[in-house]
């Protein structure tokens, strides 16, 4: 099946500083990848949409400037948060789907665990 | 625009028990109906699908039916096991949409004891 990786899956950093996610789709390409927020016992908040070579498409009440989207090959998507705070600790889950695929069905990442202190 | 509601948890089940989610959507268009489950700690899987109205998707021995009148997709297991015991999201994806966005229920935690 379609397997979807995230790295690393946990990471604590320091208030203020700059944190890259990695989301890869390893025995597929991926033409969209989305990016996913999950607060404790809640569900997921789409963050954004990404094709591979354009902009990412925020949703709204997302900031753009804070995190940065990047899907620069079929393969790869990274989330940047920058400026990173406390507010910004959650659990962060990527999915990936292809038109080779039913173009309906989305691969889940297993998510990354972000702790800033 | 989208929804889904699902039955708010937590449920707490005996080994062996019957188990009902209860699903409801609204769409603009017509969706693909999913249940995804989330163990602890982990991300999504795709628990199982339904592309058309009638439809029936079946895996684990979960089952969900496309219920198109009522707009309903309730997940059910016959007899579930401790194993059983995670968040299990509906979830819709309106094909006449662009990007193929999924919208997900609340979660509904399921917990399955001995």
């Amino acid at each position: 099946g379609a397997v979807v990786s995230q790295h690393p899956s946990r990471v604590i950093c320091k208030s203020g500083t700059s944190v890259k996610i990695e989301c890869r789709s390893l025995d597929f390409q991926a033409t969209t990848m989305f990016w996913y927020r999950q607060f404790p016992k809640q569900s997921l908040m789409l963050m954004a949409t990404s094709n591979e070579g354009s902009k990412a498409t925020y949703e709204q009440g997302v900031e753009k400037d804070k995190f940065l989207i990047n899907h620069a090959s079929l393969t790869l998507s990274t989330l940047t948060v920058t400026s990173a705070h406390p507010e910004d600790s959650s659990f962060y889950i990527c999915s990936a789907t292809t038109s080779v695929l039913p173009s309906y069905e989305q691969y889940f990442g297993p998510g990354t665990r972000l702790t800033v202190t | 625009g989208d929804s889904v509601t699902q039955m708010e948890g937590p449920v707490t089940l005996s080994e062996e028990a019957f188990l009902t989610i209860n699903c409801t959507y609204t769409a603009t268009g017509y969706p693909s109906l999913f249940w995804y489950v989330q163990y602890p700690g982990e991300g999504l899987q795709l628990l199982l699908k339904a592309t058309k109205a009638d439809d029936k998707g079946s895996n684990k021995g979960f089952e969900a039916t496309y219920r198109k009148e009522t707009t309903s997709f309730h997940l059910e297991k016959g007899s579930v096991q401790v194993s059983d015991s995670a968040v299990y999201f509906c979830a819709l994806s309106d094909r006449g949409g662009s990007n193929y966005k999924l919208t997900f229920g609340k979660g509904t935690l399921l917990t399955v004891n001995p």
